[in-house]
This record gives structure tokens, C-alpha cells and sequence, in this order.
């Protein structure tokens, strides 16, 4: 089943303990993003990469930082947590080019104290 | 600035009753605009591709069109399982940046 899979799906934590959360798709999509989604705010993008070892910042990146070894895995670090960061957490995946449609996990909700 | 504006907020339908939904947007060079379904606490499940005014897709109960400055999102006779909150996006032609809306959340009581 083609899919984009996240974990952990739910996260509590404490301010400054460093994270991750997996993201990996089975799609051999090149193009993956992380976003936050907040109540009123919306959806917004973190950071994107569009190949293995290209990766570059969304609308709203601070506090946070991705990696892309491999093209099916694309993880969110946070390195000090803040509560700030407190959100739910999108990663979705499409093939090249901007007109194809970005498929979405299922989510992480994380919670900073 | 790529911009979406989704109205109205909140919408409360009677089983059967039609209605839409609508989507601004302004976008330098639009790639394509993006209907989205998305269930609490789920992630967003693709519904429609919009790439040229004039253009209309179908799907079960929902028909999406494109105009060059909005979209409608049409809901014929719906049912309570149509009870999400839709969201709309645009990819301009800057490639990078999927801009979202912050979505209609649609209620369909029986």
C-alpha cells in the first residue's frame, strides 16, 4: 500500500530534550515536506527537500532542522524543544514537479512542557 | 505572496441539503490548486487537481471548479460521512511552497 508513514504519532516532552520524528514513504516520491498544522493558522511548511541531500526552509523553520540521506526517509529534528512547538505535525511526500499533489501522514502530535 | 482565503469558516448542513464552498486565491503563475479532506486529528486526504479556469472534476457527491481567481467546491445532497474540514491550496510557480487555507469545516447533520 502506498503510504507515508510518521512516528512516534503522539510525543510528550520537556523543554531543551532533543527529538525526532521519522517520516518515510514507500512512493520512491522525490519531493517531501514537514509541516505544522495550529488551531487558526492553518498548515504551514517547515522545511521541504526535493531530492536526497537537497533540503531547504518553509514559511516557518526556526527551532528545527531535517536531514535527507535517502530518499525514502525525511526526519524532523528538534534539538531544544520549546512549548512553542507544541503542534500537530504533517509529513507528506509527492513526485516531481509543483502540479503533482503532496500525499500526507497521518500525523504527530507533540507536546512540549 | 502567494495568498488563500476559504470561506465561509464553518458551515451546518441538513442531510441532503446542497451548498459550497469557496476558495480565493491569489498566486503568481498557478501550477495547480488542491482540494484537500481532512478528519480530526488525521492528516489531509487528497481529493482534486484544479490546473486551468474553465476546468471541473467530479467525485462521488463533490465537484470541484477553477475560475481565474477562485474555486467552488460543490456539495450535492450530502451525508453526515461528508463531515470534514476541507482545505484548499495553490502551488505557484515558485515550486517549492504548497500555500494552504485554513479551511471550511463542514457539518452534515442527519
Amino acid at each position: 500500500e502506498a503510504q507515508v508513514t510518521q512516528n512516534p504519532r503522539y510525543l510528550i516532552t520537556v523543554t531543551g530534550k532533543k527529538l525526532t520524528v521519522t517520516c518515510s514513504q514507500n512512493m520512491n516520491h522525490e519531493y517531501m515536506s514537514w509541516y505544522r498544522q495550529d488551531p487558526g493558522l492553518g498548515l504551514r511548511q517547515i522545511y521541504y527537500s526535493m531530492n536526497v541531500e537537497v533540503t531547504d526552509k518553509g514559511d516557518v523553520p526556526e527551532g528545527y532542522k531535517v536531514s535527507r540521506k535517502e530518499k525514502r526517509n525525511f526526519p524532523l529534528i528538534l534539538e531544544s524543544p520549546s512549548p512553542n512547538q507544541t503542534s500537530l505535525y504533517f509529513c507528506a511526500s509527492k513526485a516531481g514537479g509543483p502540479s503533482y499533489e503532496q500525499y500526507f501522514g497521518p500525523g504527530t502530535r507533540l507536546t512540549v512542557t | 505572496e502567494d495568498q488563500v482565503t476559504q470561506s465561509p469558516e464553518a458551515l451546518r448542513l441538513q442531510e441532503g441539503e446542497s451548498s459550497s464552498l469557496n476558495c480565493s486565491y491569489t498566486v503568481s503563475g498557478l501550477r495547480g490548486l488542491f482540494w484537500y479532506r481532512q478528519d480530526p486529528g488525521k492528516g489531509p486526504e487528497f481529493l482534486f487537481t484544479l490546473y486551468s479556469a474553465g476546468e471541473e472534476k467530479e467525485k462521488e457527491r463533490l465537484k470541484a471548479t477553477l475560475t481565474k481567481k477562485e474555486s467552488f467546491l460543490h456539495i450535492t445532497a450530502p451525508k453526515p460521512e461528508d463531515s470534514a474540514t476541507y482545505l484548499c491550496a495553490v502551488q505557484g510557480s515558485g515550486y517549492s511552497t504548497l500555500t494552504f487555507g485554513k479551511g471550511t469545516m463542514l457539518l452534515v447533520s442527519p
